[in-house]
């Protein structure tokens, strides 16, 4: 089992340029959430999606943020246009249902975005 | 508003002794309660957990304890050991088994020598 995969592992990209996260869950897992680490916030969950059908994006920041989730295997995390404050880690973590709930994520090493 | 708080980021414990993190949070509907470790370039991976109805739950080395009427949790580690050293998360949510955690900001913790 090669995990939950993320790419890229490290973005760097200028100001109001478009960025693409990706992300490739567990096979078999149905729950794929999006999460933001930042220094003050720690944590953040911004999207998650059961059976590929987004749930919950109250923690997407703002319409310049967008998510989809095209197939059980697939999910990528849009920004655009980026601005430095979107700098941040972000990981991405998949779990079945039913489960032992937050117990049974499995998060990726993460992909780490510096917008200058 | 961050409901999930970690108010020390960072914390240096000398091996062999106890390691003790703490974590406050301020929604009073939060029913379960977890702790996730991470290592540098990793995600973060679940350490333990603890339901509302009880105020301890142990595993190994890690203990959780949980205080409702002061809305405060604590990881105690005994003894620590190096390979301890890693960023902590508190985590809470509404339900056992629910989707949706909050997470606090994280603790830094370093075992030394």
């Amino acid at each position: 089992d090669a995990g939950v995969i993320q790419s890229p592992r490290h973005e760097v990209t200028e100001m109001g340029q478009e960025v693409t996260l990706r992300c490739k869950p567990i096979s078999g897992h149905n729950s794929l959430f999006w999460y933001r680490q930042t220094m003050m916030r720690g944590l953040e969950l911004l999207i998650y999606f059961n059976n590929n059908v987004p749930i919950d994006d109250s923690g997407m920041p703002e319409d310049r943020f967008s998510a989809k989730m095209p197939n059980a295997s697939f999910s990528t995390l849009k920004i655009q246009p980026s601005e430095p404050r979107d700098s941040a880690v972000y990981f991405c973590a998949s779990s079945f249902r039913p489960d032992r709930g937050p117990k049974g994520y499995t998060f990726g090493s993460g992909t780490r975005l510096t917008v200058v | 508003d961050q409901q999930v708080k970690q108010n020390s980021p960072s914390l240096s414990v000398q091996e062999g002794r106890i390691s003790i993190l703490n974590c406050d949070y301020t929604n009073s509907m939060f029913d379960y309660f977890l702790w996730y470790k991470k290592y540098p370039a990793e995600g973060p991976t679940f350490l333990i957990s603890i339901s509302s109805i009880k105020d301890k739950n142990e595993d190994g080395r890690f203990t959780v304890f949980l205080n409702k009427s002061a809305k405060h949790l604590s990881l105690h580690i005994v003894p620590s050991q190096p390979g301890d050293s890693a960023v902590y998360f508190c985590a809470a949510s509404l339900i056992q088994g629910a989707q949706k955690l909050v997470f606090g900001q994280g603790t830094r913790l370093t075992i030394n020598p």
